[in-house]
């Protein structure tokens, strides 16, 4: 069966920090992978998707950008943290070709101070 | 351009009653897919239902039903018999042939008991 891993759960990063997240898929190839970000009391904002290694659409200009090394792994980096970057981050797959349903890992709740 | 409306922001209800969460889209798209997802307090997204935009055929799943009308670009999910633990915020969201998904901005549920 798939799974997706996504860590930390918890950060608390000073402004003007780097930052890197990380989310690995298990248990399938050549996913779609998804950033998104939720602000507090708000809908979900996509922020980075991707259909292959090294293929990254990016939704949203801001401080924000992505990477994925490999087949199954998504990272999400800044180099220098704002405070409005905090939020909630979720990261996705799903298996493109046939639009089947997203599905999400536990997220990471960021707070930047 | 694709949207999703969720117009309803917060519902409370007290347990047992029914309860229907309504979303609305928008697309240009003749090959479609919409989804409903639940995020609990603990803020993972799982994943409800999947429609295409082929079938309009409403679904029941338990006390969980779901009515698809393109004629009025509707996918409204109705609890029945709401319990505490159906408490969460839920999402809608549309997906086209591109992969991309859109959400709306959710609709919050509190089930009193």
């Amino acid at each position: 069966s798939q799974t997706i891993h996504q860590w930390p759960a918890t950060l608390v990063q000073p402004v003007g920090s780097p930052l890197s997240l990380e989310c690995t898929v298990e248990g399938t190839s050549n996913p779609n992978l998804y950033w998104y970000r939720q602000a507090a009391g708000r809908g979900l904002q996509l922020l980075f998707y991707s259909v292959g290694i090294g293929q990254i659409s990016s939704e949203v200009p801001q401080n924000l950008s992505a990477s994925r090394p490999q087949d199954r792994q998504f990272i999400l980096s800044s180099k220098k943290l704002l405070l409005s970057d905090s939020g909630f981050y979720l990261c996705a797959w799903n298996q493109g070709i046939r639009n089947t349903e997203a599905f999400f890992g536990q997220g990471t709740r960021l707070t930047v101070v | 351009a694709q949207k999703v409306t969720q117009a309803q922001t917060e519902i409370s209800v007290v347990e047992k009653e029914d309860v229907t969460l309504d979303c609305v889209y928008e697309t240009r798209d003749t090959t479609y897919y919409l989804f409903w997802y639940k995020q609990p307090p603990s803020g993972e997204l799982v994943f409800l239902i999947r429609r295409n935009s082929f079938d309009e055929q409403n679904e029941i799943s338990g006390r969980y039903s779901w009515n698809f009308q393109k004629s009025t670009s509707s996918f409204n999910f109705t609890i029945t018999a709401s319990q505490v633990v159906d408490s969460a915020v839920y999402f809608c969201a549309l997906s086209n042939t591109g992969n991309q998904f859109y959400f709306g901005t959710g609709t919050s549920l509190t089930v009193i008991p």
